[in-house]
Formats: C-alpha cells, sequence, structure tokens
C-alpha cells in the first residue's frame, strides 16, 4: 500500500524567510503533485513532476523530485502572506488514475 | 463547462436518510474521481470513473456507498442510511485522460453533515 507522509505538517512563518516543505512516500513512483488548498476552497494544482529530477518553478514556489529517494521538496521562497493555505502533495501508483495524498502541510505566514 | 461543479455546496441531513451527490465535470473530460476529504483521515479515493464504468470502486467505504456516471459525463454519489461518521468535504475531479501528466481538476466540494 502506497504511503505518502508530508512534513512539518503545521508551518509558522514570517515573511520573507525561505522554507522546505517535504513529501516522502514508500513505493516506486514517477508521477507526483503538489497541490494548494485555501480554507473552504478547492485544491488547485500546483505542480505536476514527471521524472526524476524534475524541478518547476512558479513565483515563490519550487518544486523537485527525487525518485530514487522518494522524496519531493516544495521549496518557499522570501514568503509573502499571499502563500498562507495548504499544501499536499499526492503520488500516482502503479495504477496511473488514483492519487494518494499526504496529510497536508499548512503554512501560515505572519507580517 | 470552465471548471468542475458540485452540488449541494452543503448538506445537513439526519441519520439514517440517503443523500446524493452531483458532479459535473469539465466538458470533454473522461476520467472522473471522487475524494473524500475529513479532519482525521485526510483524502481519501473512493471512485473512479473512465467515461461511464467504474473499473475502480475499491475506495467506497461500505455497501451504502454507491456513485454512477451518464452520458460519460454528470455522477451522483449516493450515500443510504447516512450515518455521523459519513461526515465529510466529498469533493468530485476530472482529468482529461487517465495517462500522460493527468492532472485533476478539483470541484469546491459538496460538504457533508449528518446529524
Amino acid at each position: 500500500e502506497l504511503k505518502v507522509e508530508q512534513n512539518p505538517l503545521f508551518l509558522s512563518m514570517q515573511e520573507g524567510k525561505n522554507y522546505t516543505i517535504y513529501c516522502n512516500y514508500s513505493t516506486t513512483s514517477d508521477r507526483l503533485y503538489w497541490y494548494r488548498q485555501d480554507p473552504g476552497k478547492s485544491l488547485e494544482s500546483l505542480f505536476v513532476l514527471l521524472s526524476n529530477g524534475a524541478v518547476k518553478q512558479e513565483g515563490r514556489l519550487m518544486a523537485s523530485l527525487d525518485t530514487k529517494a522518494r522524496l519531493s521538496t516544495l521549496h518557499i521562497t522570501a514568503a509573502v502572506h499571499d502563500l498562507s493555505a495548504t499544501y499536499f502533495c499526492a503520488v500516482a501508483g502503479s495504477s496511473n488514475y488514483k492519487l494518494t495524498f499526504g496529510k497536508g502541510t499548512l503554512l501560515t505566514v505572519n507580517p | 463547462g470552465a471548471g468542475v461543479s458540485q452540488s449541494p455546496s452543503n448538506k445537513v441531513t439526519e441519520k439514517g436518510k440517503d443523500v446524493e451527490l452531483r458532479c459535473d465535470p469539465i466538458s470533454g473530460h473522461t476520467a472522473l474521481y471522487w475524494y473524500r476529504q475529513s479532519l482525521g483521515q485526510g483524502l481519501e479515493f473512493l471512485i473512479y470513473f473512465q467515461g461511464n464504468s467504474a473499473p475502480d470502486k475499491s475506495g467506497l467505504p461500505s455497501d451504502r456507498f454507491s456513485a454512477e456516471r451518464t452520458g460519460g459525463s454528470v455522477s451522483t454519489l449516493t450515500i443510504q442510511r447516512t450515518q455521523q461518521e459519513d461526515s465529510a468535504v466529498y469533493l468530485c475531479a476530472s482529468s482529461l485522460e487517465p495517462s500522460g501528466a493527468n492532472v485533476l481538476t478539483f470541484g469546491a466540494g459538496s460538504r457533508l453533515t449528518v446529524l
């Protein structure tokens, strides 16, 4: 059974600081997704990483994938308040359609 | 449509009643998924449709849960004899097809509260 672990689950940081969210998964996969969820809203796709060494960047967020280590990271650079949300990683297992989600990281960026 | 539409957005029901939740996927998306989001369990896969067929129902928690999809479009998730533990947000998602990048687009969800 595929297991996905995120850490930390809660992250409070100051504006302007950098931090990294980690996503570990238990079985081989070459597709990993990062989603953002604002309170009361649905999930918004941020990144899809399809191969070992893949790196994607959008604004202050950068995601990477190491399939050998079964690890993805979401790096936040110079955080701003608008980045406050819950971030989920999700991994596609042997069946292409089924995603297993981590429990999410609640990020709060304080002025 | 422009996005995945779900209705109702909120549903409060009494224990033992049946509920139906509706999902209207993005036009042209052949794959449709139901997930459940609850505080204790995070996001759980319920069922996957490819067209009108459901090749994977493995996530449905019990036989009180069923889903169908008609015309390769709208899907309905039905929960019979609701229990308090069914309280959660039920999310529907669709994708163009379950291959390649297969990025899922999620709807806003239906929040179910069972009293």
